[in-house]
C-alpha cells in the first residue's frame, strides 16, 4: 500500500511569506504528526492531530498551526517565515493512537532565504 | 519541559567493532521507541520497548529499556557499512506526547 506522501518535497520562500505543506496519511491511519528536523536539533515535535482534533502540541510560536480533514490527510502552515524555519519537515502516520510505530514521508524541505 | 537526551552525538567505527547508543529520559516513560534514518532519507521506525527492563533483539541489533523506564541502549554487535546513518530514541511520555533524542549519527568505516 502507499505511504505517507508530503508536498511538496522542496520549495524555497523569502523571509515574511507563508507556506502551507500538505500530507496524505496511509490509508486507514487517522493519526498524523508533524515534525521539524534540523541538524542542530533534530526531531522536534510540532503537533499531533487524530480525528481533525489537535490532541497534542509542541513548542512551537502560533505562526506554526495546522489542521486535519475528514479524509485524514493533514496541513501544516507556518505565517510570517524566519531565516530560523529552514529545515525538513516531516509527518508521520500511525493507525489510530500516538503509541504505536510512527510511519514518516520524505519530508518537505523548506528554505528561507 | 521533559527531556530526551541521547548520546554519543556521533560514532565513528572500523566496520566489524560494535556500537553503542543511550538514552536517558528526565521523566518516566510509557515506552521508547528506535528509529534509524539513512543519510538523505527519512526515519524508519525499528523497535519499541514498553515494559520495564526489556530486552529485544533484531539480528545484530540489541535494544534495552532501563528497569525505571527512564534511559535506553542501543547496541549494535559487529557493525557492517550497511549500518550507516542517525540513530533515534523517541520517548513517550504519560500524555503520549513522542519526543526525540538528537539522535546518534553512525559511520562505518569499511
Amino acid at each position: 500500500k502507499a505511504g505517507v506522501t508530503q508536498t511538496p518535497r522542496y520549495l524555497i520562500k523569502t523571509r515574511g511569506q507563508q507556506v502551507t505543506l500538505s500530507c496524505s496519511p496511509i490509508s486507514g491511519h487517522r493519526s498524523v504528526s508533524w515534525y521539524q528536523q534540523t541538524p542542530g536539533q533534530g526531531l522536534q515535535f510540532l503537533f499531533e492531530y487524530f480525528s481533525e482534533t489537535q490532541r497534542n502540541k509542541g513548542n512551537f510560536p502560533g505562526r506554526f498551526s495546522g489542521r486535519q480533514f475528514s479524509n485524514s490527510r493533514s496541513e501544516m502552515n507556518v505565517s510570517t517565515l524566519e531565516l530560523g524555519d529552514s529545515a525538513l519537515y516531516l509527518c508521520a502516520s500511525t493507525r489510530d493512537s500516538s503509541t504505536g510505530e510512527l510511519f514518516f514521508g520524505e519530508g518537505s524541505r523548506l528554505t528561507v532565504l | 519541559g521533559q527531556q530526551v537526551m541521547q548520546i554519543p552525538q556521533y560514532q565513528h567505527v572500523q566496520e566489524g567493532e560494535d556500537f553503542t547508543t543511550y538514552c536517558n529520559s528526565s521523566t518516566t516513560l510509557s515506552n521508547i521507541q528506535w528509529y534509524k534514518q539513512r543519510p538523505g532519507g527519512h526515519p524508519v521506525f525499528l523497535i519499541q520497548l514498553v515494559k520495564s527492563g526489556e530486552v529485544k533483539k533484531q539480528k545484530r541489533l540489541t535494544f534495552q529499556f532501563g528497569e525505571a523506564k527512564k534511559n535506553s541502549s542501543l547496541h549494535i554487535t559487529a557493525t557492517q557499512t550497511t549500518d550507516v546513518g542517525t540513530y533515534f530514541c523517541a520517548g513517550q511520555n504519560q500524555g503520549g506526547k513522542l519526543i526525540f533524542g538528537q539522535g546518534t549519527e553512525l559511520s562505518v568505516k569499511p
